[in-house]
């Protein structure tokens, strides 16, 4: 069935530093890769998105790359701050109405 | 603010109570999602309205059900509580059907005690 799989599950860099978050899915009709941002008690908040006719998209320090054919997406984060540390989610939706969620990612920020 | 409205914030009841939690969808959409999640847990999607209309179905137990009313609001309807219903409860909504931004509500905790 349809699957989405992200790893690493924690992620702990320096302040400064870049990180990434890589996810793959099962779904080959999948086109539409969201990435949520969720702080501890806080709702998850859309911070990039990608449709599959886009192979990388930027918004500031954030990107989001995809490559269709390995059926993989990753989230860059250049120059991290603290502010940064959170979970963040991927989801990849296709012609069904439903987004499958990975399981996640704590990214930690230290100073 | 998202512009998700979810009612309320907290709940607390006991194991076999039935609660009803409520959401209203942005200004203009006419998707609702439904999503748990449990302490520490991913997002489980639960079910899917569209314009009044069930759209697609996750994992939600057969004690759950859930409705979209003609001013697009949605609830959620949890039964025969157990202790492993204890989670968040997220409303997501979105323009359309598929594959369109969705903007999560802050969430209602459901505790049981």
């Amino acid at each position: 069935g349809e699957n989405v799989e992200q790893h690493p599950s924690t992620l702990s860099v320096q302040e400064g530093d870049s990180a990434v978050i890589k996810c793959t899915y099962s779904d080959s009709a999948s086109n539409y890769f969201p990435w949520y941002k969720q702080e501890l008690g806080k709702r998850p908040q859309l911070i990039i998105d990608i449709r599959s006719n886009v192979g990388e998209k930027k918004d500031q320090r954030i990107a989001v790359t995809l490559n269709k054919t390995a059926k993989h997406f990753s989230l860059h984060i250049t120059e991290t701050q603290p502010e940064d540390s959170a979970v963040y989610f991927c989801a990849a939706g296709g012609n069904t109405d439903k987004l499958i969620f990975g399981t996640g990612t704590r990214l930690q920020v230290f100073p | 603010d998202s512009g998700v409205t979810q009612t309320p914030k907290h709940l607390i009841t006991a194991t076999g109570q039935r609660v009803t939690l409520r959401c209203s969808p942005r200004s203009g959409d006419l998707s609702v999602y439904w999503y748990q999640q449990s302490l520490d847990q991913g997002l489980q999607f639960l079910i899917q309205y569209y314009n009044g209309e069930e759209r697609a179905k996750g994992n939600i137990l057969e004690r759950f059900s859930a409705q979209q009313f003609p001013d697009l609001h949605s609830e959620l309807n949890l039964s025969s509580l157990e202790l492993g219903d204890s989670a968040l409860y997220f409303c997501a909504s979105s323009v359309g059907e598929s594959n369109q931004p969705q903007h999560f509500g802050d969430g209602t905790r459901l505790s049981i005690l």
